[in-house]
């Protein structure tokens, strides 16, 4: 089956501009996770939904949102871009939590 | 607060030495422990998982690592390394207290041939 996917792979970005990431899950998992992974930090946790509805919230001010759709999918949308922002976000997707947790391959975010 | 602790930002081994990562949690109550890995350019995968049972699991590739509740570990081993597991080694701990999937800082481990 169709893994995790994540776009766009690759984004360069202004400070002060927004941007929006996407994730479509493995089929039938609802529940997604964002992560962001820098050099030294290792994975931080953004937010995690599921059925639409937002479970959990990691410790990112409030530039940082996202959404879930009715069909699973999810968008992360970053506001007013600092170069701090600058890292590989990760989604991951599981049948529900704390199950396994399967990751995309990542968009890195270069902000400039 | 939740959090996972890796011992170890960067060990450099030679082919076919042992390895052991540290690996530890912060709180009690019931958590499910995963190792992850993560090779050159691509995604992270699954290595093992521990939910409840024998707290020595068995994982691909030839690793394992053992739950010990009392010092609040995880820790993952391989007898021998090959150059192929060249790669960043992560640690994360679900708590159902919270809801979260946590990670730690990562381990790189490079492997000489």
């Amino acid at each position: 089956k169709a893994g995790v996917t994540q776009t766009p792979r690759y984004l360069i970005k202004t400070r002060g501009q927004q941007v929006t990431l996407s994730c479509s899950p493995i089929s039938g998992h609802r529940s997604v996770s964002w992560y962001q992974q820098t050099p030294g930090q290792g994975l931080q946790f953004l937010f995690e939904y599921f059925s639409e509805t937002q479970r959990n919230k990691g410790n990112f001010p409030g530039r940082f949102s996202g959404r879930q759709f009715s069909n699973s999918r999810s968008e992360m949308n970053v506001s007013t871009l600092e170069l701090g922002d600058s890292a590989l976000y990760l989604c991951a997707s599981s049948l529900r939590e704390a199950t396994e947790a399967f990751f995309g391959q990542g968009t890195r975010l270069t902000v400039v | 607060a939740q959090s996972v602790s890796q011992h170890n930002h960067h060990v450099i081994l030679s082919e076919a030495a042992s390895l052991e990562l540290g690996c530890n949690y912060s709180y009690g109550g019931t958590v499910n422990l995963f190792w992850y890995v993560q090779y050159p350019g691509q995604h992270l995968q699954l290595l093992l998982k521990y939910f409840s049972g024998d707290p020595l699991v068995k994982g691909i590739k030839g690793f394992e690592a053992e739950f010990i509740k009392s010092k609040f570990s995880f820790n993952l081993r391989k007898p021998s390394v090959q150059w192929s597991d060249t790669a960043e080694y992560f640690c994360a701990a679900f708590s159902g207290n919270t809801g979260k999937l946590i990670f730690g800082q990562g381990t790189t481990l490079q492997v000489k041939p």
